[in-house]
C-alpha cells in the first residue's frame, strides 16, 4: 500500500476562521512533508517531521502551524490566513536513513481556497 | 540560476509517438533522481526513480541519469493520450530528506 490520504478534498474559508488539513499514512514511513503548491508552479516545501520532529521549517509564516500527533498523522493548522494563501497543499511521506532511497510518495491534496 | 531546470512546454506529441523528456541540474551533491507525473488537480505520484548514474526501465518508461553531465531524462514510449500530465523532475542529496523540483513540463498526447 502506496497510500497517503488528505482530508478535506476541498477546503474553503475565511481570513479569520481556524481551519486544520490532516494527512494519513500507514507505509511505516517515519518522514512526512507538507508542501504547497500554486498552480502551474511545482511544489513549495514548508515542513518536513522526521521521527515526529519537526526537522525543517522553510519559512513558513506562523498562520500556518504544523503537528504530528504520531508516527501515521500529520496536520496543518490553519489561522487568519490571506487570500494568497490559495493553493493545493500536498502532504507526503518516506522512509529516512543513509542508505535508504529517500522516495516520497504524495497524497492528492487538498485545495483550499481563502476568501 | 535555478538549481533544477526543466522546460515547462508544453510538448505536444501524437499519439504512439516516443517522449523525451529532460533536466538539467547544477549541484553535484544531488544523487537520488526522480520523476512524478501530476494530472490536473491531483497530486504528484511516482512514476520512477534512480540512485546515482545509469538507466532504468518500466514499462514503457525509462529513466536515465548523466551525473557527469549533469542531466536527466525520462523516455516514454508508444505515448498515449493518457499520458497527457505535468511531468516533474525532482532530485535530493544523499543526507537529508529536501526534494528540489523542477518547474514540470506539460505533455499532451494527441489521439
Amino acid at each position: 500500500d502506496t497510500e497517503v490520504t488528505q482530508t478535506p478534498k476541498h477546503l474553503v474559508m475565511g481570513m479569520t476562521n481556524k481551519k486544520s488539513l490532516k494527512c494519513e499514512q500507514h507505509m511505516g514511513h517515519r518522514a512526512m512533508y507538507w508542501y504547497k503548491q500554486k498552480a502551474k508552479k511545482p511544489p513549495e516545501l514548508m515542513f518536513v517531521y522526521s521521527y515526529e520532529k519537526l526537522s525543517i521549517n522553510e519559512s513558513v509564516p506562523s498562520r500556518f502551524s504544523p503537528e504530528c500527533p504520531n508516527s501515521s498523522l500529520l496536520n496543518l493548522h490553519l489561522h487568519a490566513l490571506q487570500p494568497e494563501d490559495s493553493a493545493l497543499y500536498l502532504c507526503a511521506s518516506s522512509q529516512v536513513g543513509r542508505q535508504v532511497q529517500e522516495t516520497q510518495y504524495f497524497g492528492p491534496g487538498t485545495r483550499l481556497l481563502v476568501l | 540560476q535555478k538549481e533544477v531546470e526543466q522546460d515547462p512546454g508544453p510538448l505536444s506529441v501524437p499519439e504512439g509517438a516516443i517522449v523525451s523528456l529532460n533536466c538539467t541540474y547544477s549541484n553535484s551533491a544531488f544523487q537520488y533522481f526522480m520523476w512524478y507525473r501530476q494530472y490536473s488537480r491531483k497530486g504528484p505520484e511516482l512514476l520512477m526513480y534512480t540512485y546515482s548514474s545509469g538507466n532504468k526501465e518500466d514499462g514503457r518508461f525509462t529513466a536515465q541519469v548523466d551525473k557527469s553531465s549533469k542531466y536527466i531524462s525520462l523516455f516514454i514510449r508508444d505515448s498515449q493520450p493518457s499520458d497527457s500530465a505535468t511531468y516533474l523532475c525532482a532530485m535530493s542529496r544523499e543526507y537529508g530528506n529536501k526534494l528540489v523540483f523542477g518547474a514540470g513540463t506539460i505533455l499532451r498526447v494527441k489521439s
